[in-house]
């Protein structure tokens, strides 16, 4: 499976939309996008994936580049209950995940 | 529909003995993933099931083992425990193998090894 790279950390205003990037440079045409989150030492939550197109559901939207070498999770209106860090996987035929650092993302009042 | 749940939710035992856990897959769920989750090492894949045959196993030794029963329900098993297995375990269901298949976890069992 394709590693990913997230930046460690980021902040976002209550209200707003977080837009959460992550780099898949050696991604393969058969490898999907996985968006997870966790929440303090809960079990990992599945937001979105996807393999191409972009995706939108009631969580969240992902936004796959053209050459599918990065992706972006936008969440349209952060809230506190957001704040998590989140996983951005890349997985392909096999059923594992493997999960890199993640992004802690804060929501800020 | 129940989520994933897992048993126990905590766990305390010592040095060199063994631990069974068990996982229950959301209903007609027939793939079943271990993870281990560590503050050093993150979360790392263990093992994964599918129709009572493990599919893929991750880098772990001999002393982590499981298996999956005809209910889809599986357990997963550790021997001789160090104190480096402590963590939290969780466990992961989905409707089948494959990459397009979203994985949805229970709430993990956290072991302390004493």
């Amino acid at each position: 499976d394709a590693k990913t790279t997230q930046p460690p950390s980021m902040d976002c205003a209550e209200g707003r939309a977080a837009n959460l990037p992550c780099n898949h440079s050696t991604i393969s045409g058969n490898e999907y996008v996985y968006w997870y989150r966790q929440i303090h030492s809960q079990g990992p939550q599945y937001i979105i994936h996807g393999l191409k197109n972009n995706e939108t559901n009631e969580m969240a939207s992902l936004i796959i580049t053209e050459d599918r070498k990065s992706s972006t999770l936008i969440l349209p209106h952060a809230t506190l209950r957001d704040t998590a860090v989140y996983y951005c996987i890349v997985r392909s035929t096999g059923n594992q995940f493997y999960f890199g650092t993640g992004t802690s993302l804060t929501v800020i009042p | 529909k129940a989520g994933v749940t897992q048993t126990p939710r905590y766990l305390i035992k010592t040095r060199g003995q063994q631990v069974t856990l068990s996982c229950s897959p959301i209903s007609g769920h027939r793939s079943v993933s271990w993870y281990q989750q560590t503050p050093g090492q993150g979360l790392q894949f263990l093992f994964e099931y599918f129709s009572e045959t493990q599919r893929n196993k991750g880098n772990f030794p001999g002393r982590f083992s499981g298996r999956q029963f005809s209910n889809s329900r599986s357990e997963m098993n550790v021997s001789t425990l160090e104190l480096g297995d402590s963590a939290l375990y969780l466990c992961a269901s989905s409707l089948m193998a494959g990459a397009g298949n979203e994985q949805f976890f229970g709430p993990g069992t956290r072991l302390t090894v004493l």
